[in-house]
């Protein structure tokens, strides 16, 4: 069984630019978390997404948002990025009804560097 | 308000000793989950163990241990006889169960070497 992907691993944008992250999760799972691990400050909860909908969203500015495709599949959208944007972004997935109570399976996130 | 706090940023052990990674959480709910998760240098995050906030049965799982505590609002993870694969950074985690909109709180993590 395929694990939660995620694309690009690296990423390299220009402050202002805009960059777009995508993650495929674990099939059958429906819901899709994405984190974002900056240097020193753990992992920080950014947004939740089920059946399509956002269901949760962390302390991050507006310039932050994504969605979930028909397949379940994410996209995270960063825009105009500035240099503290520079992050691990993880990608989690699960069954709806499983969450937060067993725990997620993450993929091996996307490296963003904004020079 | 939940909150995880992982006081050892660093900690570096040689091969073979025992170590302890130290996690202090803060929840307002009765009923919560608690997780250690493993960052290896590839980044993804493997799932360790969950506990239940009724369950304050210690587990032992090879070479790893948790102790959960409760009173002190503690769960700790020893690694025994400790080995070089063991480097990585690791995380406590939380979540609560009264509302299925939560998610799960991360702490800062540990970053653990172990030197041959």
């Amino acid at each position: 069984e395929a694990g939660v992907t995620q694309s690009p691993t690296h990423l390299i944008k220009t402050r202002g630019q805009q960059a777009t992250l995508r993650c495929s999760p674990i099939s059958g799972h429906t819901s899709v978390y994405w984190y974002q691990q900056a240097l020193g400050l753990g992992l920080q909860f950014l947004l939740w997404y089920d059946e399509g909908e956002e269901r949760n969203r962390g302390n991050f500015p507006p310039r932050f948002s994504g969605r979930q495709f028909p397949n379940y599949s994410s996209e995270l959208n960063v825009n105009a990025l500035e240099l503290e944007d520079s992050a691990l972004y993880l990608c989690a997935s699960s069954l709806y009804d499983q969450g937060p109570w067993d725990g997620y399976t993450f993929g091996s996130g996307t490296r963003l560097t904004v020079v | 308000a939940q909150k995880v706090t992982q006081a050892q940023t660093e900690i570096s052990v040689v091969e073979k000793e025992d170590v302890t990674l130290d996690c202090v959480y803060e929840t307002r709910d009765t009923t919560y989950y608690l997780f250690w998760y493993k960052q290896p240098p590839s980044g993804e995050l493997v799932f360790l163990i969950r506990r239940n906030s009724f369950d304050e049965q210690n587990e032992i799982s090879g070479r790893y241990s948790w102790n959960f505590q409760k009173s002190t609002s503690s769960f700790n993870f020893t690694i025994t006889a400790s080995q070089v694969v063991d480097s990585a950074v690791y995380f406590c985690a939380l979540s609560e169960a009264w509302n299925r909109d939560d998610k799960i709180i991360f702490g800062k993590g540990t970053r653990l070497h172990i030197l041959p």
